[in-house]
């Protein structure tokens, strides 16, 4: 069955430092989307890179798609304590119904 | 607009007791979904309402799990008798017809089974 896969799992950088966190699959999919969980908190949807799209970009955040690798990457720049948070990609299956998939997450550490 | 809300946002209960959690989609949402994040472990579809019918269950654990969506608004998840293993957070998730992917999530449930 199809499964993002976050890496690393956990990550812990200088604030004003750039965090790379990189997210694998292994179907076809639609699109891509990158998600915040703040400890207690809910998702937050941070981003969405559709299949036929290779970079984009919101603010601080940069997401790249490679479908020939079934991989992902989020890029936070400038990182600040308030990026502390863990992050999910999940996929949407390309095939038949629709269904979101989540991985395990990245567990992002940002020491002020 | 209101988002996702859920109730309650924490649940402490014992082995063998019942707990209701419930969600109250973004009103106009016909689709409604159930999650469980275990602790360390991959957020994990639970099922999919479209309106009041389950689209898609297989996701439910096992029968101590049961998902209701009474008249198509808010959703209720019983868990009847808890386990251990079902602590976790629980979050639920609502988007419109045909736009699966742009769900907006609840703040989650945390249920704490001792």
């Amino acid at each position: 069955s199809q499964q993002g896969e976050e890496d690393p799992q956990a990550l812990s950088i200088q604030e004003g430092e750039n965090a790379t966190m990189n997210c694998s699959y292994k179907t076809s999919i639609n699109n891509l989307q990158w998600y915040r969980q703040n400890s207690g908190r809910g998702l937050v949807h941070l981003i969405l890179i559709r299949s036929n799209e290779r970079e984009k970009h919101s603010g601080r955040l940069r997401v790249t798609l490679d479908t020939s690798k079934k991989s992902s990457s989020l890029l936070i720049t400038a990182s600040r304590a308030a990026d502390t948070a863990s992050y999910f990609c999940a996929t949407v299956y390309s095939g038949g119904y629709q269904k979101v998939t989540f991985g395990i997450g990245t567990k992002l550490q940002v020491i002020p | 607009e209101a988002g996702v809300t859920q109730f309650p946002s924490h649940s402490v209960i014992e082995k063998g007791q019942t707990v209701t959690l419930r969600c109250d989609p973004i009103s106009g949402h016909d689709n409604l979904y159930w999650y469980r994040r275990v602790m360390g472990k991959e957020i994990k579809f639970l099922l999919h309402f479209v309106k009041e019918s389950k689209q898609d269950e297989s996701g439910m654990p096992n029968n101590r799990f049961l998902a209701e969506r009474t008249g198509g608004t808010y959703s209720t998840l019983k868990v009847q008798p808890a386990e251990l293993e079902d602590s976790g957070v629980y979050f639920c998730a609502s988007s419109q017809v045909g736009r699966v992917y742009e769900q907006y999530f609840g703040p989650g449930t945390r249920l704490t089974v001792t």
